[in-house]
């Protein structure tokens, strides 16, 4: 079955340290992957999105992820993180050009100041 | 710029009752969609449209039903509520290029069920 997984439930670190939440889905054919960001008390809006082209894609706010196809991964990176970056992180992928999502179970993020 | 908004944002209600939870969007959107949020679970999806009057299953759809008389409405209703569908749900719209694949969601809808 199609399926997405985030490895991390639960991240706390520093400000200034680098950031790396993995995301695996598992099917092999066409997808299109997108990372999604939920600031406390905020709705849920996109960070990222990977459809085709260069693997390493930039988003806003000094987020990037790298879509690496024989790892079937689409990790989600920050060199050095504020305390701003606190958030719920989602990794999300449609498969084979279907336009519904199916999203990971999230990853929390905690930045101490 | 009014985008998507849900209403109730905030519902209380007891075993066995109906409830219905709002969703509007202003861009006229073809795509909607309505998931739930659930600690360990994340965004599991309950029913989508992609146009006025078609609406289908998704993940988790029973218990549960829409309709969509008109592109900017779609409304959820519990047809009877059930302590498991304690949930924060989510409605999202999604342009007419669906290859886009950015949802717009509204600010969710907390809902609890005694």
């Amino acid at each position: 079955a199609q399926s997405v997984s985030q490895h991390n439930h639960h991240v706390i670190l520093s400000e200034a340290a680098s950031l790396e939440l993995g995301c695996n889905y598992s099917y092999g054919g066409t997808v299109n992957l997108f990372w999604y960001v939920q600031y406390p008390g905020q709705h849920l809006q996109l960070l990222l999105k990977y459809f085709s082209g260069d693997p390493l894609v930039k988003g806003i706010k000094g987020f990037e992820a790298e879509f690496i196809k024989s790892k079937f991964s689409f990790n989600l990176r920050k060199p050095s993180v504020q305390w701003s970056d606190t958030a719920e992180y989602f990794c999300a992928v449609t498969f084979s050009n279907d336009y519904k999502l199916s999203f990971g179970a999230g990853t929390t993020v905690t930045v101490r100041a | 710029d009014a985008g998507i908004t849900q209403s109730p944002r905030y519902k209380i209600t007891e075993t066995g009752r109906q409830v219905t939870l709002m969703c509007h969007q202003t861009w006229s959107h073809s795509y909607m969609f309505w998931y739930r949020q659930d600690l360990g679970h994340g965004l599991r999806l309950i029913y989508y449209s992609a146009a006025a009057d078609i609406t289908d299953k998704g993940e988790v759809p029973d218990g549960y039903v829409v309709s969509r008389s008109k592109t900017e409405n779609f409304p959820l209703t519990l047809e009877s509520a059930t302590r498991s569908q304690t949930s924060v749900y989510f409605c999202a719209s999604m342009g007419w290029r669906k290859d886009t694949g950015e949802l717009f969601f509204g600010e969710g809808s907390r809902l609890t069920v005694l």
